[in-house]
């Protein structure tokens, strides 16, 4: 079943711009993880938060996590015309069965 | 690396013929293997949980003798999906968990479109 939820759906910004998505979940976990799939790929691993860190950076990426909050975001800064992707959070539930639960996905949408 | 692949990346089939994906670890061990279905602009839904050596754990209302799963070895898992429908159509992918990595991180294949005519 889908745990989390992200928003937007959908978002359609200019090249250079910044970008940020959310996703909020429903249970406890370990970590939080954000992939991207291109339209008809698999999905790449962007990045894992685990659930005792607020932020992480790697290159562009830059992910908060709010456990009080059950939620989390995605930020890509200075965005280019290859970020056009879907974006998906994933959650591993603290009772670790090794199930992960995506999101709904952002689709995002780079405007050269 | 991290690298999983998928076997066919595309298929089309006749209602009630068996199809076959392939999905293999090619840089690692992987004791658990994942199966997902995606329909159009929509997330992944997990189908079922492949162990190597042991029998996979299917999500409810997922049927284990229409998709039959096959784990055996620590690099390939097999999801046949038999006597296909037209309803089957869907875009299916896999993941692996490297064995014994400490975080639940996992690597996807590049799917498979399977359309059943």
């Amino acid at each position: 079943s889908q745990q989390g939820e992200e928003d937007p759906q959908a978002l359609s910004i200019q090249e250079g711009e910044n970008a940020t998505m959310n996703c909020s979940y429903k249970t406890s976990i370990n970590n939080l993880q954000w992939y991207r799939q291109n339209s008809g790929r698999g999905l790449v691993h962007l990045i894992l938060i685990r659930s005792n860190e607020r932020e992480k950076h790697s290159g562009r990426l830059r992910v908060t996590l709010d456990t009080s909050k059950k939620s989390s975001s995605l930020l890509i800064t200075a965005s280019r015309a290859a970020d056009t992707a879907s974006y998906f959070c994933a959650t591993d539930a603290s009772f670790g069965n090794e199930k992960l639960t995506f999101g709904t996905g952002t689709r995002l949408t780079i405007i050269p | 690396g991290a690298v999983v692949s998928q076997h066919p990346s595309r298929v089309i089939c006749k209602s009630g013929t068996s199809v076959k994906i392939e999905c293999r670890s090619l840089d690692f061990q992987a004791t658990t293997m994942f199966w997902y279905r995606q329909f159009p602009k929509q997330s992944l839904m997990l189908m079922a949980t492949s162990n190597e050596g042991s029998k996979a754990t299917y999500e409810q209302g997922v049927e284990k003798d229409k998709f039959l799963i096959n784990h055996a070895s620590l690099t390939l898992s097999t999801l046949t999906v038999t006597s296909a429908h037209p309803e089957d159509s869907s875009f299916y992918i896999c993941s692996a968990r490297k064995t014994g990595a400490r975080y639940n991180e996992q690597f996807f294949g590049p799917g498979t479109r399977l359309t059943v005519l």
